[in-house]
């Protein structure tokens, strides 16, 4: 079953705007990570955060992640037409499984 | 990163016939690789975990029989779809697990069941 909801559903703006994506859980976890899926295409690995952290950083890309609310965001800054895609957040409860959001489709234009 | 290829990358097949996906990671050793399905649109779901040396940890609702796991060797899980019906049409992706609790996915393989 799936562990959480992902907010919006679709998200569409424009070259240079910053792309905000939210992702709940249900059940206490180990680390959440982010996923990109290109149309038609595997996933690809962005960002591991653990249980303990707030937020990190990689490139244009923001993490945070709230325990209490059992939450998290991920911030795309100045977005490109490149960034277009699939995004998912999936949930480890220390077992190594991974539990699969709903995805945000973002679609950025140039 | 760490590279995880899938063969095929796409397949169709009559109805009643088995198909066989391979998993393999390219540089690194995974003892523990996942299968995932994903329908149009929607999201993956985990359908087993493969570990190598034992038998696969399946999800509930899916069928063991129909789907069959091996995994021959630290680098290398095959799935295969027995008896395949247009219903298992659907995009199977598979992951590895490295040791730094990262799994990278495969390009996916795309079944087409006539």
């Amino acid at each position: 079953s799936q562990q959480g909801e992902e907010d919006p559903q679709a998200l569409s703006i424009q070259e240079g705007e910053n792309a905000t994506m939210n992702c709940s859980y249900k059940t206490s976890i180990n680390n959440l990570q982010w996923y990109r899926q290109n149309s038609g295409r595997g996933l690809v690995h962005l960002i591991l955060i653990r249980s303990n952290e707030r937020e990190k950083h990689s490139g244009r890309l923001r993490v945070t992640l709230d325990t209490s609310k059992k939450s998290s965001s991920l911030l795309i800054t100045a977005s490109r037409a490149a960034d277009t895609a699939s995004y998912f957040c999936a949930t480890d409860s220390n077992t190594g499984k991974l539990i699969f959001g709903q995805g945000t489709t973002l679609q950025v234009k140039p | 990163g760490a590279v995880v290829s899938q063969h095929p990358s796409w397949v169709i097949c009559k109805s009643g016939t088995s198909v066989k996906i391979e998993c393999r990671s390219l540089d690194f050793q995974a003892t523990t690789m996942f299968w995932y399905r994903q329908f149009p649109k929607q999201s993956l779901m985990l359908m087993a975990t493969s570990n190598e040396g034992s038998k696969a940890t399946y999800e509930q609702g899916v069928e063991k029989d129909k789907f069959l796991i091996n995994h021959a060797s630290l680098t290398l899980s095959t799935l295969t779809v027995t008896s395949a019906h247009p219903e298992d049409s659907s995009f199977y992706i598979c992951s590895a697990l490295d040791n730094q609790e990262t799994q990278y996915f495969g390009p996916g393989t795309r079944l087409l069941v006539l």
